[in-house]
């Protein structure tokens, strides 16, 4: 079936370190691909996108690119503040004929220590 | 510009009650989407309404029904409920319903945390 893999946390990390959250996924086709945040006592909130192969998304410093060979959506930060800590969720989502519904990650925490 | 609003927020239940949460979408949205995410887990798919239909359901049980009502708003049924249904349930609006790629993505409310003793 459709699956999305995260790498488990929590991740801890000194302010402005360098931010990698590895995400893989199993799919038939070709989705698109999502990252989501969600900070304490909030919803989920899009972060960044891709929706076809060597796509990249990138929002607010954070960047991650659709690898079709390797079927990976790694997301990327050069240099993460303490504002960046959240739990953060790697989705796909297929097109029309599966009802455009997300399927998500486990979820990866992450926290940055000033 | 009011994103989606759901009540109650917080809601403590015994095993066996039934629950109703609500959800209000966004704005210009029509499509409303229900996920339940346990503790420590990502949010998994219930199901989507659309034209007050239910119209793709993921592999949760009967016990779990919902509503739409014509000026869009959702309503989500939990029937007997179990320990194992606590959870924080999350309601996502879009435009365009399961037929179409949602033109301005998804937009999620901050949850209702559901607790059952």
């Amino acid at each position: 079936g459709n699956s999305v893999t995260q790498m488990e946390g929590p991740v801890t990390l000194s302010e402005e370190a360098f931010l990698t959250i590895n995400c893989t996924y199993t799919a038939t086709g070709y989705p698109s691909l999502f990252w989501y945040v969600q900070y304490p006592g909030e919803g989920l909130q899009l972060l960044l996108k891709a929706t076809k192969a060597d796509d990249k998304g990138s929002n607010k410093g954070f960047e991650a690119t659709y690898r079709k060979e390797t079927t990976s959506f790694h997301l990327e930060k050069g240099s993460v503040q303490v504002s960046d800590s959240a739990v953060y969720f790697c989705a796909l989502r297929f097109g029309m004929e599966y009802g455009n519904k997300l399927v998500f990650g486990a979820g990866t925490i992450l926290r940055v220590k000033s | 510009d009011a994103g989606v609003t759901q009540s109650p927020t917080h809601l403590i239940k015994t095993r066996g009650q039934q629950v109703t949460l609500r959800c209000s979408p966004k704005s210009g949205h029509d499509t409303v989407s229900w996920y339940q995410q346990a503790l420590g887990q990502g949010p998994q798919f219930i199901f989507q309404y659309y034209e007050e239909e239910e119209r793709q359901r993921g592999n949760f049980p009967d016990r779990f029904s919902g509503h739409q009502f014509p000026n869009y708003s959702s309503e989500l049924n939990v029937n007997a409920l179990l320990l194992g249904d606590s959870a924080l349930y999350l309601c996502a609006s879009s435009l365009g319903g399961p037929g179409r790629i949602p033109r301005g993505g998804y937009t999620f409310g901050s949850g209702t945390r559901l607790t059952v003793v």
